[in-house]
């Protein structure tokens, strides 16, 4: 059974620092793909970053970049230069390949409470 | 863009109501998901669907059922609603990608449930 693990219930970070949030986790399968989502206080879920296990180089979306570290199992998401904007609940997300009915879905995280402080 | 939309944002029903939420989306795509969200409990899935007229039961499938008569609709029904689905629910769709992973899921904007 796959799991994503988020230790990190909330955090804090100052206006324009960098900020780390932790994703692990545990799967038997050789391939899957790592999403993160951000959830503003209006509710809709926005995808923000994709790695495949089999990705050579760890992904980036402007200021969103992935550091991926496949014999630790972890993918965490690290947000350079923290707008007010940024603040929201943050989920990792795990999917596995198809291999039968119950593949297509994402295992989620339990979130990390991301805050922004001027 | 993607567009995934739910009928409604908020809702407010009784005790032992049938209660539909509907989902649609404009992206052609194949799969649809129903996940209800709760606080320190994440996103858990209800049912999905990867075609018309199927269905899968996801982790917590108890006390709901879904439909999908065409592609581009999901709905989530609530059978006799209870308190303890008072939720927020949200619907997501991807596409579909033979063998591989790289399918993106979709939110609709949610539909925060009270039942009461």
């Amino acid at each position: 059974a796959q799991k994503i693990t988020q230790t990190q219930p909330g955090m804090f970070v100052q206006e324009k620092e960098a900020v780390t949030l932790d994703c692990t986790y545990d799967t038997s399968d050789p391939s899957y793909g790592l999403f993160w989502y951000k959830q503003p206080s209006s509710g809709e879920m926005i995808f923000l970053i994709y790695q495949g296990s089999y990705d050579q180089q760890n992904a980036t979306e402007g200021r969103y970049s992935l550091n991926f570290q496949k014999a630790r199992k972890s993918a965490n998401l690290v947000i350079s230069a923290s707008q007010l904007g940024d603040s929201a609940m943050y989920f990792c997300a795990m999917r596995t390949p198809y291999s039968g009915a119950g593949s297509y879905q994402l295992t989620f995280g339990k979130g990390t409470k991301l805050s922004v402080i001027p | 863009d993607v567009k995934v939309t739910q009928s409604s944002r908020y809702l407010v029903k009784r005790t032992g109501e049938k209660v539909f939420l509907e989902c649609v989306q404009d992206m052609d795509h194949e799969n649809m998901f129903w996940y209800r969200q709760d606080p320190g409990l994440g996103l858990r899935l209800i049912y999905f669907s990867y075609d018309v007229k199927m269905k899968e039961k996801g982790d917590i499938p108890e006390g709901y059922s879904v439909s999908r008569e065409k592609k581009e609709r999901f709905s989530l029904i609530l059978e006799s609603a209870s308190t303890n689905q008072t939720s927020m629910y949200l619907c997501a769709s991807s596409l579909l990608l033979a063998g591989g992973n790289q399918e993106t899921q979709y939110f609709g904007p949610g539909t925060r449930l009270l039942v009461l």
